[in-house]
């Protein structure tokens, strides 16, 4: 059964003040690893997809790499609109649903 | 370029109830996803559908859920005789086709059951 475990749940950043998201996950077969932001109330916005080991992906302060058992998404001096929750998904196999973590809360103070 | 829309987006109904959840999918897009999100607990995925078939619903609750995307009109989430646990909010996602992986959501529908 894939499973994906995102850590930490939640964290708390000053404005300007860079850190890493992790996902791990174990999965046979990977055809892609996504990654979401959530805003409360409303529906998961895509950020990121990943297809294989050693790729990366960047969009304005997020960056999003992939190794064969986890992912980061690396935020570079975050901003209070970066508050959020994000979500990191898999596809794996002959399937095309997606298996979600739980996600990460995070909040950036001003 | 309208993204995927749901309706309604808020839900009440009494226990034994049925609720039924409306999903549109973005223009150019044929394949349908639905997820479900309980407090405190990530997306977990329902049913996945073509128009007019159900490939794959190894998610779907035995008893009381179903699901369709018929050829013409939204795709339909449909719970019979709901129950308090069946409160959550329930999100729609489409894709274009199997190669392109991305699915996009929708703002999702919360049902309340009473």
């Amino acid at each position: 059964e894939d499973q994906v475990t995102q850590s930490p749940e939640a964290l708390r950043l000053q404005e300007g003040e860079s850190s890493s998201l992790n996902c791990s996950y174990t999965v046979s077969g990977l055809r892609g690893l996504f990654w979401y932001r959530q805003d409360p109330g409303k529906g998961p916005e895509f950020l990121f997809t990943l297809y294989s080991a050693g790729e990366e992906k960047e969009k304005e302060r997020l960056k999003a790499t992939l190794t064969k058992k986890e992912s980061f998404l690396h935020i570079t001096a975050p901003k209070p609109e970066d508050s959020a929750t994000y979500l990191c998904a898999v596809q794996a196999g002959a399937n095309s649903k997606l298996t979600f973590g739980k996600g990460i809360t995070l909040s950036v103070r001003p | 370029n309208a993204g995927v829309m749901q309706n309604p987006r808020h839900l009440v109904r009494r226990r034994g109830q049925e609720a039924r959840l409306r999903c549109s999918p973005m223009k150019g897009h044929s394949h349908v996803y639905w997820y479900r999100q309980l407090p405190e607990e990530g997306l977990k995925f329902m049913v996945y559908l073509q128009k007019e078939n159900i490939i794959d619903e190894s998610g779907m609750p035995k008893e009381r859920f179903s699901a369709e995307f018929p050829k013409e009109g939204p795709s339909i989430l449909r719970i019979q005789q709901v129950v308090r646990g069946d409160s959550a909010a329930y999100f729609c996602a489409s894709s274009p086709d199997r190669v392109h992986n991305e699915q996009f959501f929708g703002p999702g529908t919360r049902l309340t059951v009473l």
